[in-house]
């Protein structure tokens, strides 16, 4: 099956700073790379995919960006606001769309 | 988010006891979900279903059921033999199983054992 590796677990950053977590998938198959964010008790939300046919994709102050040929895909949150603090999964498809998540990565924006 | 439904929001369950999680949508989606939380781990499927009276083991399916006698409906049951089931619960559903299909998250339930 697949295996999805997120790091860090944790990550601080001041306001205004950039933020990046790391992923890596280890099935080839995998073809779409979805990102969550997780506010403390509630849902998971989707925020920004990407398939594998991009190499990258933007949507306001939020990227991800993918690289298929060494299995890893990433999430760049530019100009971080305090409402960014949440945890973030990354996930990847394996065996008919199911859905393999990361560990998480508890992101803080302090002021 | 708000065409997929949880039941109860919160689940309190005395050793021995089955209990039952009920998850509910109306996005006419043909694929659904269970998965379990645990603080620091991501998400872990338990079961999932790609169409009515059909449905398969995810990676942590011992000790749980399911059921989709309708397409609107699949509901969870944790049964006694699921030794340490104090977690939080999410169902989601997807309008298909194929590739490219965002899966869309319920409220979730959050289970204690006492």
């Amino acid at each position: 099956g697949e295996n999805v590796e997120q790091h860090p677990s944790t990550l601080s950053v001041q306001e205004g700073d950039s933020a990046v977590i790391k992923c890596t998938y280890s099935d080839s198959a995998s073809n779409y790379f979805p990102w969550y964010k997780q506010e403390l008790g509630k849902r998971p939300q989707l925020i920004i995919d990407i398939r594998s046919n991009v190499g990258e994709k933007k949507d306001q102050r939020i990227a991800v960006t993918l690289n298929k040929t060494a299995k890893h895909f990433s999430l760049h949150i530019t100009e971080t606001q305090p409402e960014d603090s949440a945890v973030y999964f990354c996930a990847a498809t394996y065996s008919w769309g199911k859905l393999q998540f990361g560990a998480g990565t508890q992101v803080v924006v302090t002021p | 988010d708000g065409g997929i439904t949880q039941s109860p929001k919160y689940l309190f369950r005395k050793e021995g006891q089955n209990v039952t999680l009920s998850c509910e949508q109306n996005l006419n989606h043909d694929a659904m979900y269970w998965y379990r939380q645990d603080p620091g781990q991501g998400l872990r499927l338990i079961y999932y279903s790609q169409i009515v009276n059909d449905f398969q083991k995810g990676d942590i399916a011992e000790g749980y059921s399911v059921s989709r006698e309708k397409k609107e409906s699949f509901p969870l049951t944790v049964t006694s033999a699921q030794k340490n089931p104090t977690a939080f619960y999410l169902c989601a559903s997807s309008p298909s199983t194929g590739s490219y299909n965002e899966q869309f998250f319920g409220p979730g339930t959050r289970l204690t054992v006492l």
